[in-house]
């Protein structure tokens, strides 16, 4: 497709569930970024992918988060035991090359989410 | 570590009108500053995005200012309409890649 796609757009779940999130980049985009955005708030930047690569997880909150890109292109957010302050929106976002000097000027396209609700 | 703040939180006004958001950042070291819209339910659309080298950036009615020194973007926004209504988010890039540093939005509302 022509942008980035997340599923489900839409999760609820019971504490204490496993969720998984997919992101599917913009075809030919080598970096892929992971953000979390609690009602009211900014997103929050919580892991980066450069192919297959996890080269920052500095932001994920707990062990219970968990990221992977096995094939350099869709990439799965786990959250294990999910908790009620896990509440937000999952977004996802890809870019050409974040580490090319010539792309840091080239902006991030997001998906449009999933919403993720812990009952 | 890299802090943003916008102000006002939340703005309305009536259509028509020209009206800024205020963005400020402090770390001054960035390679760039971001503005996003995010509409209810959606995912952001980047808007501008104004090099570290730049002081502008302009795209139809919206005009982006970066003074680094004081830390401070700015968002134009000409002749307001209804459609401009949603959630405005500057965001600064600083370090080697592309991660971001978001401030937590201006809600605009823009009334017929």
């Amino acid at each position: 497709g022509a942008g980035v796609s997340q599923s489900p757009r839409y999760k609820v779940a019971k504490r204490g569930q496993d969720v998984a999130l997919r992101c599917d980049p913009i075809s030919g985009h080598v970096s892929l970024f992971w953000y979390q955005q609690a009602l009211g708030q900014g997103p929050e930047f919580l892991t980066y992918f450069q192919n297959e690569a996890q080269l920052d997880k500095s932001g994920l909150p707990s062990d219970r988060f968990f990221a992977e890109r096995p094939e350099g292109s869709v990439s799965t957010l786990k959250i294990q035991r999910t908790q009620q302050e896990d509440s937000a929106v999952y977004l996802c976002a890809s870019s050409l090359d974040a580490r090319d000097l010539s792309s840091y000027n080239s902006p991030l396209h997001f998906g449009n989410g999933t919403r993720l609700t812990v009952t | 570590k890299q802090e943003v703040t916008q102000i006002p939180a939340a703005l309305s006004v009536p259509e028509g009108e020209n009206l800024v958001l205020n963005c400020s950042f402090t770390d001054s070291a960035i390679y760039n500053l971001q503005w996003f819209r995010q509409d209810p339910g959606k995912g952001l659309t980047s808007l501008l995005l104004i090099q570290s080298s730049q002081r502008e950036q302009t795209s139809g009615r919206l005009n982006a200012s970066l003074d680094k020194s004081s830390g401070r973007s700015t968002l134009y926004i000409a002749a307001s309409q209804p459609g401009d209504s949603a959630t405005y988010l500057c965001a600064g890039m600083n370090s080697g890649y592309s991660t971001l540093t978001f401030g937590k939005g201006t809600m605009l509302l823009v009334s017929p």
